[in-house]
């Protein structure tokens, strides 16, 4: 069964870059789907930011587009996550996930706190 | 975007009674709606999709219902597991804009 694990800091500071990577096993993303990440500030509901196919193409949330890239690595078998310019407002748990129109695969969620 | 709307906010119920959460969109999605369970500090678990259908290994006790803009989980007889919050998720623009509900909160 597809497994996956968010990676990177749980600390950034307000206007540098959130970094993430997600780490794939028993799948190969070159085989297909949609990976993406999703993700919930404490206490709240669930957020899409935006998805990858292993071609490369990609799909972003309207509302973080002009901040947000995705790209995945076949070779490593791994996708990231990249957040500009990050404010309190982005912390929040990250989850990386297989997205198959629903989403039947989610990793773990890693906290990442926004804070000088 | 498609916006969803989960009503109630929270659930009070007791073991055993029966569970309705109910989901609305903005405008129709047909049938291309999620339902997912998130138990604290866990990952959210995917339960329903295609309005309707069971995912893997999901007791029979969950049911959805509906199509265009009107969505209904139930939970037919309610045990300790199953106190939980639930998000609805449409994916109507696949692979476009996905949306999720604000949640239901099903508590004792």
């Amino acid at each position: 069964q597809v497994q996956l694990q968010e990676s990177g800091p749980g600390l950034v500071k307000p206007s540098e870059t959130l970094s993430l990577t997600c780490s794939v096993s028993a799948f190969s993303i070159s085989s297909g789907y949609y990976w993406g990440w999703i993700r919930q500030p404490p206490g709240k509901g669930l957020e899409w930011i935006g998805s990858i196919y292993h071609s490369g193409s990609t799909n972003y949330n309207p509302s973080l587009k002009s901040r947000v890239t995705i790209s995945v690595d076949t070779f490593k078998n791994h996708f990231s996550l990249m957040l500009t310019s990050v404010t309190a407002a982005d912390t929040a748990v990250y989850y990386c996930a297989r997205l198959e129109r629903q989403v039947p695969y989610w990793g773990q969620g890693t906290l990442v706190t926004v804070s000088s | 975007e498609i916006v969803m709307t989960q009503s109630p906010a929270t659930l009070s119920v007791s073991p055993g009674e029966r569970a309705t959460l109910s989901c609305r969109a903005s405008q129709s999605v047909s049938s291309n709606l999620a339902w997912y369970q998130q138990r604290p500090g866990q990952a959210p678990r995917l339960l329903i999709y295609g309005a309707s259908t069971r995912a893997t290994g999901i007791p029979a006790r969950f049911s959805g219902s509906g199509s265009g803009t009107e969505f209904t989980l139930t939970i037919s007889s309610l045990q300790s597991e199953d106190f939980a919050v639930y998000y609805c998720h449409q994916y109507n623009d696949w692979p476009g804009t996905l949306t999720f509900g604000g949640g239901t909160k099903v508590e004792i």
